[in-house]
């Protein structure tokens, strides 16, 4: 099974509005990261955030995260249409660069 | 952007064909990688590799095999392909010293028909 599953699979909201998604992961990890993927794309990196901080900005994306309760989330905030993409969190299973990602979720921003 | 490039974008090919996938990254990354993801699905790491001769599957077991002869350059071959291998193939690469974070291409489209 998968190490991150993100949460809403999909998510429709009105330009302007917050969009928050959700990640869980089930083992330990070295830093947890979210990626960007726009449809039929590779997948952008997005922002990064290590095991030891709780919070990070970057631009309109607030990430959080709650190692007790292995979870993450990521905030994009005043969405505009250009944010409609899917959203995946990985997160390393060991000091290697093994990144294993979760199913996404799959953002709409309504014009 | 990322300097990571693959070719072909799209492709269709018949069934029992053979066919190369490349990719190559100009950013003199040790690791690279290989995903297969099916449209709206999660992505799966097939292939991966820590160096020059290096090469290891992935969590998901792939008819697919892949050399890395030259630190730039990672491609992945199946010898006969079939309508099962419809999928997009995403490579990325990374270094060591990056935090993790790696940087995909556009991603291989392969129909088999």
């Amino acid at each position: 099974s998968q190490q991150g599953e993100e949460d809403p699979q999909a998510l429709s909201i009105q330009e302007g509005e917050n969009a928050t998604m959700n990640c869980s992961y089930k083992t330990s990890i070295n830093n947890l990261q979210w990626y960007r993927q726009n449809s039929g794309r590779g997948l952008v990196h997005l922002i990064l955030i290590r095991s030891n901080e709780r919070e990070k900005h970057s631009g309109r994306l607030r990430v959080t995260l709650d190692t007790s309760k292995k979870s993450s989330s990521l905030l994009i905030t005043a969405s505009r249409a250009a944010d409609t993409a899917s959203y995946f969190c990985a997160t390393d299973r060991n000091a290697g660069n093994m990144l294993t990602f979760g199913g996404g979720t799959r953002l709409m921003v309504k014009p | 952007e990322a300097d990571i490039y693959q070719t072909p974008r799209y492709l269709v090919i018949g069934t029992g064909k053979k066919i190369t996938l490349e990719c190559s990254q100009t950013m003199g990354h040790d690791k690279m990688y290989w995903y297969q993801q099916d449209p709206g699905m999660e992505l799966h790491l097939i292939h991966y590799s820590y160096g020059v001769n290096s090469t290891e599957k992935g969590d998901l077991s792939s008819e697919s095999t892949v050399s890395r002869i030259r630190t730039e350059h990672f491609p992945l071959t199946l010898e006969s392909a079939r309508p099962s291998h419809t999928s997009q193939y995403l490579c990325a690469s990374g270094s060591t010293g990056s935090g993790n974070t790696i940087y995909f291409g556009e991603g291989s489209w392969l129909t088999v028909v």
